[in-house]
């Protein structure tokens, strides 16, 4: 079964740091493209960052660029994403998502770990 | 970066109603849209992929249109499992998500 696992959540202080990461089980991790979306209490998605699959693309939303770091490690299966210099509106659920179908859109999504950013 | 806008943000309804509800991309992404159903502390679900294609295990009830710009959702027959929030998200240039349409039991 194809499965994205988050963790790494928690409440941290602003201007402190985060390390999320998404174990994937169930299919040839190596072969796809990865994504970090995230949403805040009561709000909509935002997608954050993305990676490719041998990590040669990243890119990042403005609101995070600069702050945050999307990495893999293709060999432990993993994505990562390092937040730094963590604000009160980067308070959300974190999901890591993907397609596994080819399509583009993301067919395949983990339950979410939750980033509370407050003092 | 592409702007998506949704309409209505909220949508009331009743079971065995068609209802529509509309995305505007702020510029062509030609039919590189999906549509997801997202319910109270749950992951958003893959309902449709570029635009108007069937996501498998969908109920047929759900129907996708729209090209360039403009784009639509269609659920046909309402069924109670069907309230919940949607999102629009083009995948043409990065990634960006509507601001989300709740649709809600009249």
């Amino acid at each position: 079964e194809v499965q994205l696992v988050e963790s790494g959540g928690g409440l941290v202080k602003p201007g402190g740091s985060l390390r999320l990461s998404c174990a994937a089980s169930g299919f040839t991790f190596s072969s796809y493209s990865m994504n970090w979306v995230r949403q805040a209490p009561g709000k909509g998605l935002e997608w954050v960052s993305s990676i490719s699959s041998s990590s040669s693309y990243i890119y990042y939303a403005d609101s995070v660029k600069g702050r945050f770091t999307i990495s893999r490690d293709n060999a432990k299966n993993s994505l990562y994403l390092q937040m730094n210099s963590l604000r009160a509106e980067d308070t959300a659920v974190y999901y890591c998502a993907f397609t596994v179908a080819g399509t583009g859109a993301f067919d395949i999504w983990g339950q979410g770990t939750m980033v509370t950013v407050s003092s | 970066d592409i702007q998506m806008t949704q309409s209505p943000s909220t949508l009331s309804a009743s079971v065995g109603d068609r209802v529509t509800i509309t995305c505007r991309a702020s510029q062509s992404i030609s039919s590189w849209l999906a549509w997801y159903q997202q319910k109270p502390g749950k992951a958003p679900k893959l309902l449709i992929y570029k635009a108007s294609s069937l996501e498998s295990g969908v109920p047929s009830r759900f129907s996708g249109s729209g090209s360039g710009t403009e784009f639509t959702l269609t659920i046909s027959s309402l069924q109670p499992d069907d309230f919940a929030t949607y999102y629009c998200q083009q995948y043409n240039s990065l990634v960006a998500f509507g601001q989300g349409t709740k649709l809600e039991i009249k």
